[in-house]
């Protein structure tokens, strides 16, 4: 059972460039996130989507967007990225037990 | 709104002593509480939760936590370190919004041999 798989482990990518990070689960789980780290913030919650076909903001939505097309695909769009979006990109799933499980994460660096 | 405050940056303990990474908190309603470990280059992985019932909740790698209502505090505690224990630890709590936590900034463990 591989969990969560996000790809590309990490990217470095001219400011202005639309970006797509990928996120796929093999849990069967409804609810999934995406959310940023930077240093000294710690997480911080983009968009979310408690099932498929639906989607929501979270703390820092903005020059971001998101799909939930079906249950194991969240992919999370930058639609021309801005240096301030360089960070640790991790996406996440919640169980049944309320916990939430994590993918490796995307280091994406703007130019 | 919620929040989570986790007050010290590092944490430094030898190993075989015990350790503490202390976490409060205020959320509306009953509080869902959460601490998981970051190893380097690698996701967050869960450690423990408690949702309700006793005030002290034991987890993975002989990590327990007690829940202080009263203080509105969730700090992390192993009665004796190990060096792998050397992590960044984040706790985090969900309030009212279904499945939303929100996350401290983290706390940055070493333990020396």
């Amino acid at each position: 059972i591989a969990g969560i798989t996000q790809a590309p482990t990490s990217q470095i990518l001219a400011a202005g460039r639309r970006m797509t990070l990928r996120c796929t689960q093999d849990m069967r789980h409804n609810a999934m996130y995406w959310y940023r780290q930077d240093l000294g913030l710690g997480l911080r919650l983009i968009h979310y989507s408690n099932t498929a076909g639906t989607t929501g903001k979270g703390e820092v939505p903005d020059g971001y967007s998101v799909s939930r097309a079906n249950t194991d695909d969240f992919p999370l769009t930058l639609a021309s990225a801005v240096p301030s979006q360089t960070s640790v990109y991790f996406c996440a799933s919640r169980g049944t037990g309320d916990e939430q499980f994590f993918g490796p994460g995307t280091r994406l660096t703007v130019l | 709104a919620q929040s989570v405050a986790q007050p010290e940056d590092q944490v430094n303990v030898a190993e075989g002593n015990p350790l503490t990474v202390k976490c409060t908190y205020s959320v509306s309603g009953n509080p869902y509480l959460f601490w998981y470990v970051q190893y380097p280059n690698r996701g967050l992985q869960f450690l423990l939760k408690y949702i309700t019932g006793d005030n002290l909740v034991k987890g993975s790698y002989g990590f327990e936590a007690e829940f202080n209502k009263s203080q509105t505090s969730f700090h992390l505690k192993k009665p004796s370190a190990l060096v792998s224990d050397s992590a960044l630890y984040f706790c985090a709590v969900r309030g009212s919004s279904w499945g939303k936590l929100q996350f401290g900034a983290g706390t940055q463990v070493v333990v020396t041999p």
